[in-house]
């Protein structure tokens, strides 16, 4: 079965520091997903990629996606403490109906 | 949006629960996932349009309903401690391989088992 991996597990950082996550996938990505969750809350959604080489961004966020490597980063640029919380990629299942989740990366920003 | 009820529900082992979600207005696909603490969401079935279109490795005494309103439930009998965990469920409006899968999520119910 497919699998993400996330890194790193947990991330502090000092305001106004980027910082990267990765996501990568033990098999062939049929669309990912990035996700944000606030500790003991629902999932937002951040952004989805489809194709290799794709890059989208939504406000300082920039999420990247690369095919061959099976492989997606995150990346924040001048972290904010509205940044903290709990970031998830995800990647549709190869039948299409269910979405396979990392285990997260827990953001800590220090203002 | 999605709506979930209740919010926090303690049972106790052996125990039954029903869990209830409301999708937004028009998805006619509601996915259900289990998030234990520290760990990501862990699908456990997906309904579309009120069958059971696809499931993960779930044991059966986790059902399902999906009802023409919106709205959907989750059942778990034989409650065990290790059903503690958040419950999330996720509406959408496609289904399929490839297919854009935007999921909207509820806020979770956070279910304790002593």
């Amino acid at each position: 079965s497919q699998e993400l991996e996330q890194s790193p597990q947990s991330l502090i950082v000092q305001e106004g520091k980027n910082l990267t996550i990765n996501c990568t996938s033990s098999k062939t990505l049929y669309g990912l997903y990035w996700y944000k969750q606030k500790y003991g809350e629902g999932l937002i959604f951040l952004m989805m990629l489809q194709k290799g080489g794709e890059e989208k961004s939504h406000e300082k966020i920039t999420a990247k996606l690369d095919e061959k490597k099976q492989q997606s980063s995150l990346h924040i640029t001048a972290s904010q403490p509205s940044h903290a919380g709990i970031y998830l990629c995800g990647a549709d299942s190869a039948g299409g109906f269910k979405t396979i989740f990392g285990a997260g990366t827990r953001l800590f920003v220090k203002a | 949006g999605v709506t979930q009820s209740p919010t926090h529900l303690i049972k106790t082992r052996g125990q039954q629960v029903t869990l209830r979600c409301s999708s937004q207005s028009g998805h006619n696909t509601v996915s259900w996932y289990q998030q234990a603490l520290g760990q990501g969401p862990q699908f456990i079935f997906q309904y579309y349009r009120e069958e059971e279109n696809g499931r993960g490795n779930f044991p059966p005494r986790f059902s399902g309903l999906q009802f023409p309103n919106d709205s959907s439930e989750l059942n778990v009998n034989a409650l065990e401690l290790d059903d503690s965990a958040l419950y999330l469920c996720a509406s959408s409006s496609t289904t399929g391989r490839g297919a854009y899968n935007e999921q909207f999520f509820g806020p979770g119910t956070r279910l304790t088992v002593l």
